[in-house]
């Protein structure tokens, strides 16, 4: 098992640039999270993903933030235009079907840097 | 809204020592589960153990053990024997029973010395 890939581990880019984020969950597993995890605000869920559809995007902070989830083996998260405040580590988690309650497997996760 | 709140920011214990965790809930669900989290420095998040709401017995994982304690809302977690290994931040998590999200506490940075 592979676990979940995220790519790239490391960005950094110029404010107003376009950054994408991309996320391949584990085979077999049919929720995608996306968080954001920064030192004043802790972990933060942006959206969710169920069966390649969006749940609840209700942690995304604004416009300029967009994700995708274009089929069951990945998922993009892009910021456009980006801005310094957006400095962040990203992280993607997936987990498997019910009937239980399963817990969330985590990628190593994005560190991103807008400077 | 559930939410989970983790009172000790950081903490630091000797190795080989015992520790404990705190971390309440509020909720109104009487089925749910409870999950901690490890996040070493290499920044990958990792499953320590969870906690089946309707299940009396203490979920225990080698070292790993919890006190969780329905009524009070109250789900810690005790590292008996603590390892160099188990510095990492430590985040107490909770699931609605069949709700796909968790929330997370906020974290507490444990940190064993040698």
């Amino acid at each position: 098992d592979a676990g979940v890939i995220q790519s790239p581990r490391h960005e950094v880019t110029e404010m107003g640039q376009e950054v994408t984020l991309r996320c391949k969950p584990i085979s077999g597993h049919d929720y995608l999270f996306w968080y954001r995890q920064t030192m004043m605000r802790g972990l933060e869920l942006l959206i969710y993903f169920n069966n390649n559809v969006p749940i609840d995007d209700s942690g995304m902070p604004e416009d300029r933030f967009s994700a995708k989830m274009p089929n069951a083996s990945f998922s993009t998260l892009k910021i456009q235009p980006s801005e310094p405040r957006d400095s962040a580590v990203y992280f993607c988690a997936s987990s498997p079907p019910g009937p239980v309650n399963q817990p969330q497997h985590f990628g190593d996760g994005t560190r991103l840097s807008i400077l | 809204a559930q939410t989970v709140t983790q009172s000790q920011p950081e903490m630091s214990v000797q190795e080989a020592e015992t520790v404990t965790l705190s971390c309440t809930y509020d909720t109104s669900e009487n089925n749910y589960y409870l999950f901690w989290y490890k996040q070493p420095p290499s920044r990958q998040m990792i499953l320590v153990i969870r906690q089946e709401a309707y299940k009396q017995q203490n979920a225990t994982e080698n070292r790993f053990s919890v006190n969780f304690q329905k009524a009070a809302k109250s789900f810690s977690l005790k590292i008996s024997d603590s390892q160099l290994g188990d510095t990492a931040m430590y985040f107490c998590a909770f699931m609605k029973t069949n709700a796909g999200k968790s929330t997370f506490g906020d974290g507490t940075t444990l940190t064993v010395k040698p």
